[in-house]
């Protein structure tokens, strides 16, 4: 059973460029979310993917944007980096989109806005 | 409680040392409650996931309570070893998972 995994590790990018991480989910999980880790604070959720539809989005701009494919990975796209924008962003999958399902973690992409 | 809060932020124990930590958390449109633990260089791993209020959990030396009439559930570590040194996260299930900020757990030998 492979884990989940993300893609690329680190990434440094310059302010107003784009960029897109990439997560692929444990094997026979529908459901990825995504998560913005700020240093110091908690993982903040950006949005979850459940059978390849958008099912809840947090707090963040539209700049913020994802999809997720038929095999169940999934992209998370922003747009006009920002400073701010500077974080560890974690995936994470699970079986169902149900509350009580316990969501498996990638390793993260540490992202850098110059 | 509008955010989730862990307490205290961080701690450092002596070895064979037990220890606990708070996770309040809004007691209105609850779903579940998540504890994970987050190792240095790894991903978060679950521990838990709670459900039912005066639910109790078990796995190995750590364990869960779970009181959601009044938003709060209490995390144990009994005889703590250094491999416990982690950032414990809870998070709340309301309509999607809200984390608090952890309570990050060193052990010294």
């Amino acid at each position: 059973e492979t884990g989940v995994t993300q893609s690329p590790t680190h990434l440094i990018k310059t302010r107003g460029q784009q960029v897109t991480l990439r997560c692929s989910s444990q094997s026979g999980h529908n459901t990825v979310s995504w998560y913005q880790q700020a240093l110091g604070q908690g993982p903040q959720f950006i949005f979850q993917y459940y059978r390849e539809e958008e099912n809840g989005r947090g707090n963040f701009p539209p700049r913020f944007s994802g999809l997720q494919f038929p095999n169940y990975s999934s992209e998370l796209n922003v747009n006009a980096l920002e400073l701010d924008d500077s974080a560890l962003y974690l995936c994470a999958s699970s079986l169902e989109e149900r509350s009580y399902n316990e969501q498996f973690f990638g390793p993260g992409t540490r992202l850098t806005v110059l | 409680i509008l955010n989730v809060e862990q307490s205290p932020q961080s701690l450092h124990v002596q070895e064979g040392d037990s220890t606990n930590f708070t996770c309040s958390f809004p007691s209105s449109n609850f779903y579940a409650l998540h504890w994970y633990r987050w190792e240095t260089a790894k991903s978060p791993e679950a521990l838990f996931v709670m459900t039912l209020n005066g639910d109790e959990k078990k796995k190995g030396r750590i364990s869960a309570t779970l009181n959601t009439k009044e938003g709060y559930s209490y995390l144990y570590i009994k005889g703590s070893q250094p491999e416990d040194s982690a950032t414990y996260l809870c998070a709340s299930y309301g309509n999607k998972l809200v984390f608090g900020a952890g309570t990050i757990l060193r052990v010294k030998s």
